[in-house]
């Protein structure tokens, strides 16, 4: 079974702190995904990745950066967290590029910023 | 501009059919539509997934009509675990790959 795994299930930071949360999968998934999570909202895509090292913004990048150094492991990084950024962040993968493919989900951080 | 609408909320009954409708405009013909279940405190799980027409597969149809500007999961016979909140997905790839998940249906499975 693919997993995808997140760093830590609850975060608690304070307002201007730079977080980092971590996403791993272990089935060699080219393509990796951050979004958040929000009552009646649904889930918005912050950015994805296609590949090590690339990128690409999705509808709610402000304020947010990522880093993709190995083809497993996919950041997302607040560089001043802000208490909007108070969520719940789920992290996916899925195999290719070449149609659509099924997404695996991690469990989800949940981020409070105080 | 591509968006993806759901109703909010539904009830059901153990037994019942039920069909959770998603709205998806300009939706080009290469784009795939995708249903996910998320249970509490849980990642979103996929379902189904269609891209034209009717897709069955052991928990779920997906139903698509000609026009593609919607599209319906139906879920058979529904039971109290099927209580939870089921997402839609479009891709869509003529706005450069954009993914846009609707906003979600919470569904409410009564006995």
């Amino acid at each position: 079974d693919v997993k995808v795994t997140q760093s830590s299930r609850y975060l608690v930071k304070r307002t201007g702190e730079k977080v980092f949360l971590e996403c791993v999968q272990d089935m060699d998934h080219e393509n990796m995904f951050w979004y958040r999570q929000d009552p009646g909202l649904g889930l918005r895509l912050i950015y994805f990745s296609y590949d090590v090292k690339m990128k690409e913004k999705g509808d709610i990048p402000e304020g947010y950066s990522v880093s993709r150094e190995k083809k497993e492991r996919f950041s997302l990084i607040l560089e001043s967290a802000s208490t909007n950024q108070t969520s719940m962040y789920l992290c996916a993968s899925s195999l290719s590029t070449s149609g659509y493919n099924e997404q695996f989900f991690g469990p989800g951080t949940r981020l409070t910023v105080l | 501009l591509a968006k993806t609408t759901q109703p909010i909320s539904m009830d059901s009954y153990e037994g019942q059919e039920v069909n959770i409708t998603c709205s998806h405009n300009n939706i080009a013909t290469n784009d795939y539509i995708t249903w996910y279940q998320q249970f509490p405190s849980q990642g979103p799980r996929f379902i189904i997934q269609g891209y034209k027409t009717k897709v069955t597969n052991e928990v779920a149809s997906l139903f698509i009509p000609a026009d593609r500007k919607s599209s319906t999961l139906s879920l058979p016979r529904v039971s109290l675990s099927d209580t939870a909140v089921y997402y839609c997905l479009v891709a869509y790839y003529n706005a450069g790959n954009m993914l846009t998940f609707g906003g979600g249906t919470r569904l409410m499975v009564k006995p």
